[in-house]
């Protein structure tokens, strides 16, 4: 089974709108974390915003926010007011601390598309 | 405060020549990583070491690649002979090992092995 599940290869949004990327997740541990990442076209792994699953408020990182729903095992990332800067792949990720150590384990991404 | 730093970011090769990727993590960060990325079986993690000591290197395709890190501000990805199916992009990451420790990644090398 998949430990991370994104099930969008690609979404389009317009400038300024709010856009949800989905991203659902399989563990049995009680403590993990989930990631997101942005990989623009110039290739590099940019950090974004990080959930504990202990964690009680949803996290925010400026116009990014996680929507966890931890008894539906989703973390989906939502980009408010988007930027055509924010055309881009993004991954999802999860560490398993029990398990994995230091260990994240990706999705296979999400292509956004920011339109005029 | 620099981020992590790769070298080279481009490597072009002829199958059977040894390559040498380089890495420099973020400094105070004790957990490194390597990772494979190609369009077929996407983000891969090769090998990943905490405190300069290899954790798991379970994601290593064979004995042609090896990993090392002789302390804590430099590690290398070898790969000896190099293949054209090892064509890739190779990225290394640092992290602080705790529970929201973010994994920080380098610009990555671009291989390609003719």
């Amino acid at each position: 089974a998949q430990k991370i599940t994104q099930t969008q290869p690609g979404m389009f949004v317009q400038e300024k709108e709010a856009v949800t990327l989905d991203c659902t997740y399989d563990t049995s541990d009680q403590s993990y974390g989930l990631f997101w990442y942005k990989q623009p076209s110039s290739g590099e792994m940019i950090f974004l915003i990080y959930q504990g699953s202990y964690d009680e408020q949803n996290a925010t990182e400026g116009r990014y926010s996680l929507n966890f729903q931890k008894a539906r095992k989703s973390a989906n990332l939502v980009i408010s007011a988007s930027q055509l800067g924010d055309s881009a792949m993004y991954f999802c990720a999860m560490r398993e601390s029990r398990r994995g150590g230091n260990k994240l384990t990706f999705g296979t991404g999400t292509q956004l598309k920011v339109e005029l | 405060d620099a981020g992590v730093i790769q070298s080279p970011r481009h490597e072009v090769t002829e199958m059977g020549q040894e390559v040498t990727l380089r890495c420099k993590p973020i400094s105070g960060h004790n957990s490194l990583f390597w990772y494979r990325q190609t369009m077929m079986r996407g983000l891969e993690l090769l090998i990943y070491f905490n405190n300069n000591v290899p954790i798991d290197d379970s994601g290593m395709p064979e004995d042609r690649f090896s990993a090392k890190m002789p302390n804590a501000s430099f590690s290398t990805l070898k790969i000896q002979p190099s293949e054209p199916r090892d064509s890739a992009v190779y990225f290394c990451a640092s992290s602080l090992d705790q529970a929201a420790g973010a994994q920080y990644f380098g610009p990555g090398t671009r291989l390609l092995v003719l």
